[in-house]
C-alpha cells in the first residue's frame, strides 16, 4: 500500500472563490486519480492526473472548473474554481502503487463546505 | 458500460449478528472486484479484493467470493462488532484499466 496525505483536511469557503487541494504520496505510484463524493452519495471520478501533461477528465467535468496538476510521480493538486454551494463535497485522491496493479488506495479526503 | 448495484441501506443489526451485503455487477470482460469501507469522517480503506472468478477475498473477518456465473461479489461477516459500523462500497475495474466504478454504498449500523 502507500501513505497518502491530503491538505487541507477540511475547509469552509465563500462562493466565487477557489481552493487548491494537495495530494502527497510516500512512494512512487503509476496512476493518480481525483474523486468527488457529494453528501450521502457514492464516489464519482473527476479525472486521471497525468504526470507532466494535462489531466484526462470524465464526462461532466472540465478543466476550467477543476484544473489538475501532477508535476511528479508522488504529488498532485486539484483546484475547485469559482465555487458554489453545489461544490460542497469530499474530494479524494487515489493512487495505484507500482507493483500493485489494479488496486487503488485512497487518501483521507478533503471536506469542503461552500457557503 | 460498467455498473455496480448494491443493496440499499441502512442495515441495522445487533452485535455478533451475521452480515451480508449484496453486490452485483455488469461489465465486459473480466473485471477485478473490490470492497472498500468508509468509517465515519474518514476516507476509503480497501477491505478486500478478488481478481478472477472463484477467488475469495478476505480481511478482518469479512469475506467475498467472485461469482462470475451470477455476476456477484457479496460481502459477508459472521459476527459483527460495533466498530464495523461504516459505509461499505462495492467497486470494480474493467477493461478500461484502473478506473473504478462504485456502487451506491451501504450504510451499516451495529448496535451493542
Amino acid at each position: 500500500s502507500a501513505v497518502i496525505s491530503q491538505k487541507p483536511s477540511r475547509d469552509i469557503c465563500q462562493r466565487g472563490t477557489s481552493l487548491t487541494i494537495q495530494c502527497q504520496v510516500d512512494s512512487q505510484v503509476t496512476m493518480m486519480f481525483w474523486y468527488r463524493q457529494q453528501p450521502g452519495q457514492s464516489l464519482t471520478l473527476i479525472a486521471t492526473a497525468n504526470q507532466g501533461s494535462e489531466a484526462t477528465y470524465e464526462s461532466g467535468f472540465v478543466i476550467d472548473k477543476f484544473p489538475i496538476s501532477r508535476p511528479n510521480l508522488t504529488f498532485s493538486t486539484l483546484t475547485v474554481s469559482n465555487m458554489s454551494p453545489e461544490d460542497s463535497s469530499i474530494y479524494l485522491c487515489s493512487v495505484v502503487v507500482a507493483g500493485a496493479q489494479e488496486t487503488q488506495y485512497f487518501g483521507p479526503g478533503t471536506r469542503l463546505l461552500v457557503l | 458500460g460498467n455498473s455496480v448495484t448494491q443493496m440499499e441501506g441502512p442495515v441495522t443489526l445487533s452485535e455478533e449478528a451475521f452480515l451480508t451485503i449484496n453486490c452485483t455487477y455488469t461489465a465486459t470482460g473480466y473485471p477485478s472486484l473490490f470492497w472498500y469501507v468508509q468509517y465515519p469522517g474518514e476516507g476509503l480503506q480497501l477491505l478486500l479484493k478478488a481478481t478472477k472468478a472463484d477467488d475469495k477475498g478476505s480481511n478482518k473477518g469479512f469475506e467475498a467470493t467472485y461469482r462470475k456465473e451470477t455476476t456477484s461479489f457479496h460481502l459477508e461477516k459472521g459476527s459483527v462488532q460495533v466498530s464495523d459500523s461504516a459505509v461499505y462500497f462495492c467497486a470494480l475495474t474493467g477493461a478500461a484499466g484502473n478506473k473504478l466504478t462504485f456502487g451506491g454504498g451501504t450504510r451499516v449500523l451495529v448496535k451493542p
